[in-house]
């Protein structure tokens, strides 16, 4: 149980496109979802916190609208990058925490690879 | 603020070697968790343990342990009789437990260990 899923699993879009992911609780309910990415032998950092039925909020540093979280339903929040730059090539990590669970526990998803071009 | 810090960028070992990668925290939080991931070359983090701040206890699971010491702020890894199967980049992580805080939930990530362990 407690399975996440992303899609897509690796992109390759061109420069000033905007790209979707994905992020699916598969066998919960999520009412808190977060979006992490990964910068090549780097660590993970934290972008935003996605709250179902409400706006998410940004980490400092981190262009709301650039990235735009939308959260819908408690099983899907999906990361938006718009207009993409080289520079926002990256991996992107989302995890899911379970409704009426506390936050600590979280589920991750595999990731998602994003080639801007 | 919260910081980890895990000073070993890189660690080699021969298989059958044992191995502690060290982690070292800060947090202005009175509670909170630690964890341990691992980070397998397709990029999927693989959850290994969850530990929190009241409980000081020593953890072991097969040829995994953990030491943690809240006076010195660390959380140590070990792995015994590494195998090449250990090889990956792991990750030591913060979050703070209390629900009425701002950072509840949030994991705050080291800087990762690379991990190769040789035949």
């Amino acid at each position: 149980g407690a399975v996440v899923s992303q899609h897509p699993s690796r992109v390759i879009c061109k420069s000033g496109t905007s790209v979707k992911i994905e992020c699916r609780s598969l066998d919960f309910q999520a009412t808190t979802m977060f979006w992490y990415r990964q910068f090549p032998k780097q660590s993970l950092m934290l972008m935003a916190t996605s709250n179902e039925g409400s706006k998410a909020t940004y980490e400092q540093g981190v262009e709301k609208d650039k990235f735009l979280i939308n959260h819908a339903s408690l099983t899907l929040s999906t990361l938006t990058v718009t207009s993409a730059h080289p520079e926002d090539s990256s991996f992107y990590i989302c995890s899911a925490s379970p409704s009426g669970g506390a936050r600590e526990t979280q589920y991750f998803g595999p990731g998602t690879r994003l080639l801007v071009l | 603020a919260q910081k980890v810090t895990q000073a070993q960028t890189e660690i080699s070992v021969v298989e059958k070697e044992d191995v502690t990668l060290d982690c070292v925290y800060e947090t202005r939080d009175t509670t909170y968790y630690l964890f341990w991931y691992k980070q397998p070359p397709s990029g999927e983090l693989v959850f290994l343990i969850r530990r929190n701040s009241f409980d000081e206890q020593n953890e072991i699971s097969g040829r995994y342990s953990w030491n943690f010491q809240k006076s010195t702020s660390s959380f140590n890894f070990t792995i015994t009789a590494s195998q090449v199967v250990d090889s990956a980049v792991y990750f030591c992580a913060l979050s703070a437990s209390w629900a009425g805080g701002t950072s509840y939930g949030k994991l705050t990530f080291g800087q990762g260990t690379i991990l190769t362990v040789h035949p």
